[in-house]
């Protein structure tokens, strides 16, 4: 099955700098990489995806891209501010089996602080 | 983004007792939604698939008899933990899957639930 490995697992980083957290996955037919914050006590809330035909996506402060041939994606956000702090997760999609499951494979997480 | 509720927040129970969390997609249809287990510090855990109007898959070493799930329409799936004990303490969390059948939906979360088993 697909394995999805994310670091740092920890980051801290100056308001206005940039932080970066990079993920590898281990099956090469996965197509499809969301990016997901969750603050303390909430559900994670989907920030940015892309799909293996692309190889980066920018909205705004946050940036992922893709390289296929490595097997690695990563986060990137520009000018933190403290409400980014938070736990960052990547995910993998598994190929889609027929079976009518869509199942994501999760990196363990990256604490995210902005310190003012 | 789409909008997934789950309710309760956050519950409190007796052990022995059953506790029945729901997660609704409130802007589209879900045929297909996840419940995940979360420990602290830790990443989610998918327990198991829930596809509406059949019966859910379970993850290895989840126990369908403990954790009951029912999806008994495209915007609703249920969670029901069965006689509780305090090792089923965790944080709960559903993800519904929008888009039409195939490989291209995106997954959306509930806010999650708190289970404190006393």
């Amino acid at each position: 099955g697909e394995n999805v490995e994310q670091h740092p697992s920890t980051l801290s980083v100056q308001e206005g700098d940039s932080a970066v957290i990079k993920c590898t996955y281990s099956d090469s037919a996965s197509n499809y990489f969301p990016w997901y914050k969750q603050e303390l006590g909430k559900g994670p809330q989907l920030i940015i995806d892309i799909r293996s035909n692309v190889g980066e996506k920018k909205d705004q402060r946050i940036a992922v891209t893709l390289n296929k041939t490595a097997k690695h994606f990563s986060l990137h956000i520009t000018e933190t501010q403290p409400e980014d702090s938070a736990v960052y997760f990547c995910a993998a999609r598994t190929a889609y089996s027929g079976a009518g499951s869509y199942q994501l494979t999760f990196g363990k997480g990256t604490k995210l602080s902005v310190i003012p | 983004g789409a909008v997934v509720s789950q309710h309760p927040s956050r519950v409190i129970c007796k052990s022995g007792t059953s506790v029945k969390i729901e997660c609704r997609s409130l802007d589209f249809q879900a045929t297909t939604m996840f419940w995940y287990r979360q420990f602290p510090k830790k990443s989610l855990m998918l327990m198991a698939t829930s596809n509406e109007g059949s019966k859910a898959t379970y993850e290895q070493g989840v126990e369908k008899d403990k954790f009951l799930i029912n999806h008994a329409s495209l915007t609703l799936s249920t969670l029901t933990v069965t006689s509780a004990h305090p090792e089923d303490s965790s944080f709960y969390i559903c993800s519904a899957r929008r888009g039409l059948a195939g490989n291209t939906g995106e997954l959306f979360f509930g806010e999650g639930s708190r289970l404190t088993v006393l």
